[in-house]
């Protein structure tokens, strides 16, 4: 199964807040899960990426959780700002053959002031 | 900027028509991949070059679709005869298998199909 389920869909958080966004997927062939952030009319851009034998990792307000037994992962906005609105998805990377993405629905945050 | 550009940015076609799509990733991806997204959606896979070669396709890459990489350096995506359910963003992203690093996407093409 090659799906990865994300939510919630849309997201409405004030600014300073935390916002919170979730993911889980069923294959155990993917090796690495990276959260893009998409603006409209833009490509997506890489935001931060963990691998599964890796719990946590933040970069400056974000944080990615990682649940290997759970096949669930998390990506944490702390402090969010308005300029953090946009479209994140989670991903997961088959670890052979293409080494595509899967990519998750995508989640709308909206950071309101 | 993630140095993979694509051309054009925006495209409206007639239904029926035939439409190609240009990217050009960095000299040190030789990887390549071609995404599609819908609105309200994530990008969806539709096939990969290891260089030159193309290496794997999806199956919603239809006959009407093709994708080339002359040389492994840019790629080129061609749709013929345009549906209007071909309306979509697509999306270029390149990376480099010895650096096993994640894709980088480009700006993608906009296609509207009336």
């Amino acid at each position: 199964q090659q799906q990865v389920k994300q939510s919630p869909q849309s997201l409405i958080v004030q600014k300073g807040g935390i916002s919170i966004i979730n993911c889980a997927y069923e294959n155990t062939a993917f090796d690495y899960f990276p959260w893009y952030q998409q603006f409209p009319g833009k490509g997506p851009a890489l935001l931060i990426a963990i691998r599964p034998d890796v719990s946590e990792k933040k970069e400056g307000r974000f944080t990615i959780s990682f649940n290997k037994s759970a096949k669930q992962f998390s990506l944490h906005i702390m402090d969010s700002q308005p300029g953090d609105s946009a479209t994140y998805f989670c991903a997961a990377r088959w670890r052979a053959g293409s080494y595509q993405l899967t990519f998750g629905k995508g989640t709308k945050l909206s950071v309101i002031p | 900027d993630t140095g993979v550009s694509q051309d054009p940015r925006h495209k409206i076609t007639k239904r029926g028509q035939n439409v190609t799509f240009r990217c050009d990733p960095i000299s040190e991806h030789n990887r390549l991949y071609w995404y599609r997204q819908t609105l309200g959606q994530g990008p969806e896979f539709l096939t990969y070059f290891q260089n030159e070669a193309q290496l794997e396709k999806s199956r919603l890459l239809s006959d009407r679709f093709s994708a080339e990489r002359p040389k492994g350096s840019f790629s080129t995506l061609e749709i013929q005869r345009t549906e209007q359910g071909d309306s979509a963003m697509y999306l270029c992203a390149g990376g480099d298998s010895l650096a096993n690093t994640e894709a980088f996407f480009g700006q993608g093409t906009r296609l509207t199909v009336v």
